[in-house]
């Protein structure tokens, strides 16, 4: 089985649409963290999460928001999707030490219509 | 300043052939540096990592780590056509809350 799954893996949705993406580990990290990648843009953080009660911004954060249910789960939300939030967004998990290897997740591809 | 730069276009290289790619970095207190491959669609998975100045070997890969001057390469020899992919360069952030910052990558494509 994957370390780290999202669901789902493939959405498609309409404009104001609340979406809501989920990631789950099995590799026993304290830290998560929500990116969203675009053709020439790179890899963007979204939100960052190194305990569960610790929860931060990354660089494009409005417009989303998330949350950590438990050190394995760490949630997405698009409160009212737009067009341009579609894109390709990874869940990656890393150890506790700092610049630990990350590991990512599959992907969710979604398109906002 | 970014963060981490990587700043050549795609490479096409012959199979066979070394391909060689580069990364800078602006934050000096930097510790952990890594290499991802990303096939289109898919999640970037690690290749190599690099702590110390110099050369790390891995099968056909090896990084190479100059602090001083603030870069990381990665090379790959012996190219294989499976080897067509977005390479990441990825840098621990001290200041940036040690999270990693990555490059917007480097587009490989290896010719039969």
């Amino acid at each position: 089985d994957a370390d780290v799954t999202q669901t789902p893996r493939n959405r498609i949705t309409k404009t104001g649409k609340r979406i809501m993406l989920e990631c789950s580990q099995t590799k026993g990290h304290d830290r998560m963290y929500w990116y969203r990648q675009d053709p020439g843009l790179g890899l963007r953080l979204i939100y960052y999460s190194f305990d569960v009660k610790d929860i931060n911004k990354g660089e494009i954060s409005d417009g989303y928001s998330v949350s950590r249910q438990a050190q394995a789960k760490f949630s997405l939300s698009l409160e009212s999707a737009i067009p341009n939030q579609t894109a390709l967004y990874f869940c990656a998990t890393s150890g506790s030490g700092g610049g630990d290897t990350q590991y990512f997740g599959p992907g969710t591809r979604l398109t906002v219509l | 300043q970014k963060e981490v730069e990587q700043n050549s276009g795609p490479l096409s290289v012959p199979e066979g052939a070394i391909a060689s790619l580069n990364c800078t970095y602006s934050d000096r207190g930097s510790q952990s540096f890594f290499w991802y491959r990303q096939y289109s669609g898919k999640s970037p998975e690690l290749i190599m990592f690099i702590y110390s100045n110099g050369d790390k070997e891995d099968g056909r890969f090896t990084a190479q780590l100059n602090k001083a001057s603030q870069y990381v390469s990665l090379l790959i020899r012996d190219s294989q056509p499976s080897d067509s992919a977005t390479y990441l360069c990825a840098v621990n952030a001290p200041r940036g809350n040690n999270r990693l910052a990555f490059g917007k990558g480097n587009q490989v494509v290896v010719i039969p």
